[in-house]
């Protein structure tokens, strides 16, 4: 079946530094990719998203961008900020639509220090 | 923006009690409200979906029986996992959909621990 595979955790990283988070698939059909994102004490956020390939999905200076070749869609950010500390969950919908079933990733735990 | 609330945050109980976790919508109406479990170094993995006065639809290898969904109001989805044992001990987190919305919000989630 559908599956995401994500870079384990935890990541630290010093503020300004470059972060990527790696996620690939695993879909037979056409899946929409997503990103969330989860804050200390709240619940998961929708960071960013692309629905088809070559896509590239942005937002609060992050982005991914859908690699249908390397079944891709890989976190980046060129400077991370200690706000940035959190639980980034990688995604894929098995109907192509932000609104059905999510299957997601394991989770990285992004550690920013000033 | 629109805010899922889920509680509790953190329970631990005996082993053969049951325990129930209320996600409630607090400014949508939630026709379709979804639960996940994540176990320690595991994906989170959707447990059932249910829609509002309707039965919850299961995934395969959730037993239905032991964790009861209730989604009676469009506000309001409970889950109850009823006779609890040590390997149910886990991370539940809800979600929920809108009628006119396509996005889903989610709750903080509920660490359960069974002694």
């Amino acid at each position: 079946g559908d599956s995401v595979t994500q870079m384990e955790g935890p990541v630290t990283l010093s503020e300004e530094a470059f972060l990527t988070i790696n996620c690939t698939y695993t879909a037979t059909g056409y899946p929409s990719l997503f990103w969330y994102v989860q804050y200390p004490g709240e619940g998961l956020q929708l960071l960013l998203k692309a629905t088809k390939a070559d896509d590239k999905g942005s937002n609060k200076g992050f982005e991914a961008t859908y690699r249908k070749e390397t079944t891709s869609f890989h976190l980046e950010k060129g400077s991370v900020q200690v706000s940035d500390s959190a639980v980034y969950f990688c995604a894929l919908s098995d109907g192509g639509g932000a609104t059905n079933k999510l299957i997601f990733g394991t989770g990285t735990l992004l550690a920013v220090q000033p | 923006g629109a805010v899922v609330s889920q509680h509790p945050s953190w329970v631990i109980c005996k082993s053969g009690t049951s325990v129930k976790i209320e996600c409630r919508s607090l400014d949508f109406q939630a026709t379709t409200m979804f639960w996940y479990r994540q176990f320690p170094k595991q994906s989170l993995m959707l447990m059932a979906t249910s829609n509002e006065g309707s039965k919850a639809t299961y995934e395969q290898g959730v037993e239905k029986d032991k964790f009861l969904i209730n989604h009676a109001s469009l506000t309001l989805s409970t889950l109850t996992v009823t006779s609890a044992h040590p390997e149910d001990s886990s991370f539940y987190i809800c979600s929920a959909r809108g009628q006119r919305r396509g996005k889903l919000f989610f709750g903080s989630g509920t660490q359960l621990s069974v002694l």
